[in-house]
């Protein structure tokens, strides 16, 4: 699977959109671009993934540039319960058994 | 949505006990699980990946006859970890790969926090 580079932590104002990158330079053709996050002692929790065109669901949008290189995951409004750990993973979706990789993440920290 | 629900949410041990872990899949057959580790600030580590009816495979480093691992049906996994010693304090934390076919579904359980006194 594709090593992914993520900044170690982002501030975000409460009810602002929070924007965090992930590089994926060496993604493959058949490689998804999965997002996961962890709040403080919990499970990591499934948040969106796509593949090149750009997604969106209840949570949040996927930004995938045309590349494929990077990926950006957008909260659109973010509250202070969407302070987590933020993981982008890249791996071939449909492989059965293939565990998820998990890098060190981005720290959102959401602020009043 | 599929859940997997984990067992104890935590536990604490003396040194040289034994504790046993349990992830179950409530909604689904998991055929495979797979059990992560993760220390303080840290990212998780893969353990193992648990598969249903056979051995499980053991990440390197991971020391088999200490983190004994249990697949006997599709909705039950168990972590065993013997012999406790204080540096085996963690958050262990299970992964069943859901129902359906594209993999949105590797659905986490909420962690056992392990401290070993």
């Amino acid at each position: 699977d594709a090593k992914t580079t993520q900044p170690p932590s982002m501030d975000c104002a409460e009810g602002r959109a929070a924007n965090l990158p992930c590089n994926h330079s060496t993604i493959s053709g058949n490689e998804y671009v999965y997002w996961y996050r962890q709040i403080h002692s919990q499970g990591p929790q499934y948040i969106i993934h796509g593949l090149k065109n750009n997604e969106t669901n209840e949570m949040a949008s996927l930004i995938i540039t045309e590349d494929r290189k990077s990926s950006t995951l957008i909260l659109p409004h973010a509250t202070l319960r969407d302070t987590a750990v933020y993981y982008c993973i890249v791996r071939v979706a449909g492989n059965a058994g293939n565990m998820l990789t998990f890098g060190g993440g981005t720290r959102l920290m959401v602020k009043p | 949505g599929a859940v997997v629900s984990q067992h104890p949410s935590w536990v604490i041990c003396k040194s040289g006990t034994s504790v046993k872990i349990e992830c179950r899949s409530l909604d689904f057959q998991a055929t495979t699980m797979f059990w992560y580790r993760q220390f303080p600030k840290q990212s998780l580590m893969l353990m193992a990946t648990s598969n249903e009816g056979s051995k499980a495979t053991y990440e390197q480093g991971v020391e088999k006859d200490k983190f004994l691992i249990n697949h006997a049906s599709l909705t039950l996994s168990t972590l065993t970890v013997t012999s406790a010693h204080p540096e085996d304090s963690s958050f262990y934390i299970c992964s069943a790969r859901g129902p359906g076919g594209e993999d949105y579904g590797y659905t986490f359980g909420s962690g056992t926090r392990l401290t070993v006194v």
